[in-house]
């Protein structure tokens, strides 16, 4: 069974500093593997998914992350953080060519300081 | 984009009433709707997998009397919490997908406040 870890449960950052939310998994094959980001009592908002393909994919809000087979990582980046960024990120892997559950991580709760 | 519809977005209830929440994909028929459910600061932990016509797949230690689901068409799914007690009390989330590869559409979660 596929498993996720995300080592950093808070991470504190100033605005305008860069961000890297590190993501393992764990999966036999190639996943399909996502950012998630939740603000307090709101649903999952995606942020960018890797299928196949380039590895470096962009997404929403400025945010972006690299698929590293050999590090089983998915590492999601962003050069410059806005306060609007505080809220909660979870990745997620699903099993390729289904409709199967996805497997979240833990999350890591991200708070900006002005 | 594909969109999912959560409601209510909030609901207090009695102990030992029951609540349905819906899930309907506005744009987009879901092939397979999950329930998930959400204690605070915490992941989301999967309750359910539906399929349009056929029976929930609930994981272990869920219990499918207490919370039945229905996924009656391609674009609505239910979770009805039966005898509600205050350790029901969570924030429930269902997403749906036409597709693995489509990617996983998210609903705006409930929050039950059993009483």
């Amino acid at each position: 069974a596929q498993s996720v870890t995300q080592p950093d449960i808070h991470i504190t950052v100033s605005e305008g500093a860069s961000l890297e939310l590190r993501c393992n998994y764990s999966y036999g094959a190639t996943p399909y593997l996502f950012w998630y980001v939740q603000s307090p009592g709101q649903g999952l908002q995606l942020l960018l998914k890797y299928f196949s393909g380039d590895t470096l994919v962009q997404g929403i809000k400025g945010f972006e992350a690299e698929f590293k087979r050999s590090q089983s990582s998915f590492n999601l980046r962003k050069p410059s953080v806005h306060w609007s960024d505080a809220a909660e990120y979870f990745c997620a892997v699903g099993i390729t060519g289904t409709a199967s559950k996805l497997t979240f991580g833990t999350g890591t709760r991200l708070q900006v300081t002005l | 984009g594909a969109v999912v519809s959560q409601h209510p977005s909030r609901v207090i209830c009695k102990s030992g009433t029951s609540v349905k929440i819906e899930c309907r994909s506005l744009d987009f028929q879901a092939t397979t709707m999950f329930w998930y459910r959400q204690f605070p600061k915490k992941s989301l932990m999967l309750m359910a997998t539906s399929n349009e016509g056929s029976k929930a797949t609930y994981e272990q230690g869920v219990e499918k009397d207490k919370f039945l689901i229905n996924h009656a068409s391609l674009t609505l799914s239910t979770l009805t919490v039966t005898s509600a007690h205050p350790e029901d009390s969570s924030f429930y989330i269902c997403s749906a997908t036409t597709g693995g590869d489509r990617g996983y559409t998210f609903g705006s979660g409930t929050r039950l406040t059993v009483v």
